[in-house]
């Protein structure tokens, strides 16, 4: 089962900042936070993942509270092309030292994000 | 770089037959993962494979199969096919088994 919950749907207006929500309470020392999306029939894209530390690339910021039980992805100036469903995913990584082979990725059902003009 | 391809893209059989989908990762990536995605059930875990490895493997009757080449290239196999196959199959390729991982277009199997 997904270890995250996100609300089922947001909506954003075009040019503004998108700020997605997701909690993970139960997040282990050695997992990190992912966002990936997905538009309409094609595959996920990863944006962007981070461990304890905010995070920023081309194309979001990834926010992690302090107790690391809740994230916050922001798309600084959303578009029309943002419009998609976004996964946030908690998982291991080989940097933590963990050892096992739970490397896939367990999708929750997302947020379905409509930017609208 | 080239991203994920996977072939065919379309696909649809009957039930009872056989299918064998195709991932090519990107070029030097040695991990690839497979994955169904449905309306009803949403994105699930298939199975992995490192250097020719399955390394993990979801909740999937025997029927679904698979198997990396030494050049990272892999096939997905679903024998007897049944309507409940008929899923958006993704395949996603890595550097290794815990980084980032990028997806293709996926192969949509129709199964009549």
């Amino acid at each position: 089962d997904a270890k995250t919950t996100q609300p089922p749907s947001m909506d954003c207006a075009e040019g503004r900042a998108a700020n997605l929500p997701c909690n993970h309470s139960t997040i282990s020392g050695n997992e990190y936070v992912y966002w990936y999306r997905q538009i309409h029939s094609q595959g996920p894209q990863y944006i962007i993942h981070g461990l304890k530390n905010n995070e920023t690339n081309e194309m979001a910021s990834l926010i992690i509270t302090e107790d690391r039980k809740s994230s916050t992805l922001i798309l600084p100036h959303a578009t029309l092309r943002d419009t998609a469903v976004y996964y946030c995913i908690v998982r291991v990584d080989s940097l933590s030292g963990y050892g096992g082979s739970q490397g896939n990725l367990i999708f929750g059902k997302g947020t379905k994000l409509s930017v609208k003009p | 770089k080239a991203g994920v391809t996977q072939t065919p893209r379309y696909l649809i059989k009957t039930r009872g037959q056989q299918v064998t989908l195709s991932c090519s990762p990107i070029s030097g990536h040695r991990s690839v993962s497979w994955y169904q995605q449905t309306p009803g059930q949403g994105l699930q875990f298939l199975f992995e494979y490192f250097s020719e490895t399955q390394r993990n493997k979801g909740n999937f009757p025997g029927r679904f199969s698979g198997r990396q080449f030494s050049n990272s290239r892999s096939e997905m196999n679903v024998s007897t096919l049944e309507l409940g196959d008929s899923a958006l199959y993704l395949c996603a390729s890595s550097p290794g088994l815990y980084n980032e991982q990028f997806f293709g277009p996926g192969t949509r199997l129709t199964v009549l």
